[in-house]
Formats: C-alpha cells, structure tokens, sequence
C-alpha cells in the first residue's frame, strides 16, 4: 500500500518550458490535492478535485493546469514554467465524503531557472 | 476564500516546557480543523484533528482547543521533547477545500 505517490521527485526547467507533475493514490480517495510550498508561506492551493470528473481553483491556480484523469490520479501541468514557480509541490488526497485526514505525497522540488 | 492566519512563526521552547500555537480563521463556516507536522524534508503528515461540534481534544501530550466564537483555535505541546522539533501547520476546511496557515517552526532546546 503505497499512498500516495508522485512523480518525478526533482526537476529543473528553463523558463518557458512545460511540464506535467503525476500523482496517483492506491487508498480509494475521492478528494485530491496539490498544493505549493514556498518559505514562509505554508501550503497554499493550487487545484483541487473533490471527486472524479471536477476540479476547481484554489488560492494560486494562475499558470497551472489540472487532470483529474480517473478516480487514483491527478495531474498537474505547467506549461510555460516561470521562476516564480519555482517551489516544493505536494499532492495530497482524503476521503471525500467529508472532509478527513489528507494524506501527502513525498513532494517534487521544481526550479526554474 | 479561507483565510487562516498562525502565530508565531518560530518558537524555541526548553524541553520539557510547553509550546502552544495559535490559529485564525476567517470563515464561520470552516468545520474542520486539523495540525499537521512537517519534519525537514519530509511531507507533512496529521499529527491532531478538530470538527468544529467540538471545543477539545486531546492525545497523549498534544491537545487541541477551538472557540468557534471566536474563530481561533490552538495546538498545544506539553513536556516538550527533542522530537517535536518541527514546523507545524494549522488548517481549516470548506466543502473539501482545505487551507493551511504559513506554518510555525518549533525549535525544542536540550
């Protein structure tokens, strides 16, 4: 049972370029998460999808995009990294039905440089 | 949107003394608030949860309280040892929407 598990682990990218962040959970989750990392400034929300086939905005949606692609993954895109994106990204999901205990994926450390 | 502020940012505390962390919210309507603690280059991971039908609870040495009259509540820490060293995040939750504070790094002093 491995959780919730993304990929890739680290990534560096030169400004303009895209990329997809994966992320999938083996624990039947409906809610899924990603969330940036910044110094100072906690967790703050990308995206999120509260159950398969939705997804919505969360605090800092600008320059990302999302897949809810079926009920174990879901995927986020930049497609023109900026440095600013530069952060630590999680993944997280919970069970859905009310809102639970999340559980986090290992983190992907991104720089654009 | 939430908005959830945390103070402090840091805290150092001797071991053994008591640490507490504090928390606002700004939507009456949040009924869920969990801590999560986050060791260096780990992911976070929930140390204690609140629903908001509920003003306290408490495991082993970690407690939390929540006045919802208020819209704050509290984590608190007793005999603090050298493995509570951490950053602790502070979260409260809409319709599957969950925002953290920024996060408060709790340094334990042998």
């Amino acid at each position: 049972n491995a959780g919730v598990t993304q990929t890739p682990k680290f990534q560096v990218l030169k400004t303009g370029q895209s990329m997809t962040l994966q992320c999938a959970q083996d624990m039947n989750h409906n809610s899924m998460y990603w969330y940036r990392q910044d110094p100072g400034m906690g967790l703050r929300l990308i995206y999120y999808s509260a159950s398969e086939g939705t997804t919505d905005k969360g605090e800092v949606p600008n320059g990302y995009n999302v897949s809810r692609l079926n009920k174990r993954e879901f995927s986020l895109r930049l497609e023109s990294a900026a440095p600013s994106q530069t952060s630590v990204y999680f993944c997280a999901s919970s069970e859905g039905d009310r809102v639970t205990e999340a559980f986090f994926g290992q983190g992907t450390r991104l720089t654009v440089v | 949107g939430e908005n959830v502020e945390q103070h402090p940012s840091t805290l150092s505390v001797q071991e053994g003394d008591s640490a507490v962390i504090k928390c606002t919210y700004s939507d009456s309507a949040s009924n869920y608030f969990p801590w999560y603690k986050q060791e260096l280059g780990k992911r976070p991971q929930l140390i204690i949860d609140i629903r908001s039908n509920v003003g306290e609870k408490k495991d082993q040495r970690i407690a939390v309280t929540l006045n919802k009259t208020a819209k704050h509540f509290s984590l608190h820490i007793t005999e603090t040892q050298p493995e509570d060293s951490a950053v602790y995040f502070c979260a409260a939750s809409i319709d599957y929407k969950l925002s953290f504070g920024a996060g408060t790094t709790v340094t334990v002093r042998a």
